[in-house]
């Protein structure tokens, strides 16, 4: 299987343009979540998510939105992107009936708002 | 509050030296501690946790909860050990709360 997988990989959009980053995993996890990595600041939890229908904020949940209709998929959304949302994303799922809880990583992407 | 300090940006030792990167973490309950690594270009990914009271590639962790620590220790250092190390935290909520992370740098 094919794990976490995020699109795009790379993006340049303008200060006010909207977008929505796309994070999809086959493994059946309930629990998926959103991070930004931005140098210093380590990766910070945005938004995550407990199963389909329910979603949650994180530590830096403004200007970001999210939505889990399927257990496949996680997207974020910027809805008026910002210089100071340039940072490299990630997305994240585990399984939640397990005891060690390991959180599987998509390969990032990464968003440069000019 | 869950919090996560990692103290050192970048630690730089050399090979065959031994290795301790430094977590302390704040949360009123039981924790749930792990570290995780991201190798240059690759993705992030687990290394061990304190439940499993492992030792994977020759790092071990020992959770101490006197002095709410979660180091990381490596005997020596390998070339290949040059990442960057995450601390995280998961409490109550399930939320998975990282450290600033620590750029270890083995020089040959």
């Amino acid at each position: 299987n094919a794990g976490v997988t995020q699109t795009p990989k790379f993006q340049v959009l303008k200060t006010g343009q909207s977008m929505t980053l796309q994070c999809a995993q086959d493994m059946n996890h309930e629990y998926m979540s959103w991070y930004r990595q931005d140098p210093g600041m380590g990766l910070r939890l945005i938004h995550y998510s407990v199963g389909a229908g329910i979603t949650d904020q994180g530590e830096v949940p403004n200007g970001y939105n999210v939505s889990r209709s399927t257990t496949e998929d996680f997207p974020l959304r910027l809805l008026s992107a910002a210089p100071s949302q340039t940072s490299v994303y990630f997305c994240a799922s585990r399984a939640t009936d397990s005891l060690y809880y390991e959180q599987y990583f998509g390969p990032g992407t990464r968003l440069t708002v000019t | 509050a869950q919090r996560v300090t990692q103290p050192e940006k970048l630690l730089s030792v050399f090979k065959g030296a031994p290795v301790e990167l430094k977590c302390n973490y704040s949360y009123s309950g039981s924790p749930e501690l792990f570290w995780y690594v991201q190798y240059s270009r690759q993705r992030l990914q687990l290394l061990l946790r304190h439940i499993s009271r492992e030792s994977i590639k020759g790092f071990t962790a020992d959770l101490n909860k006197g002095e709410t620590s979660f180091h990381l220790k490596k005997p020596f250092a390998q070339e290949e050990d040059s990442a960057m190390y995450y601390c995280a935290l998961m409490g109550a909520t399930n939320k998975l709360i990282f450290g600033t992370g620590t750029l270890l740098a083995v020089q040959p």
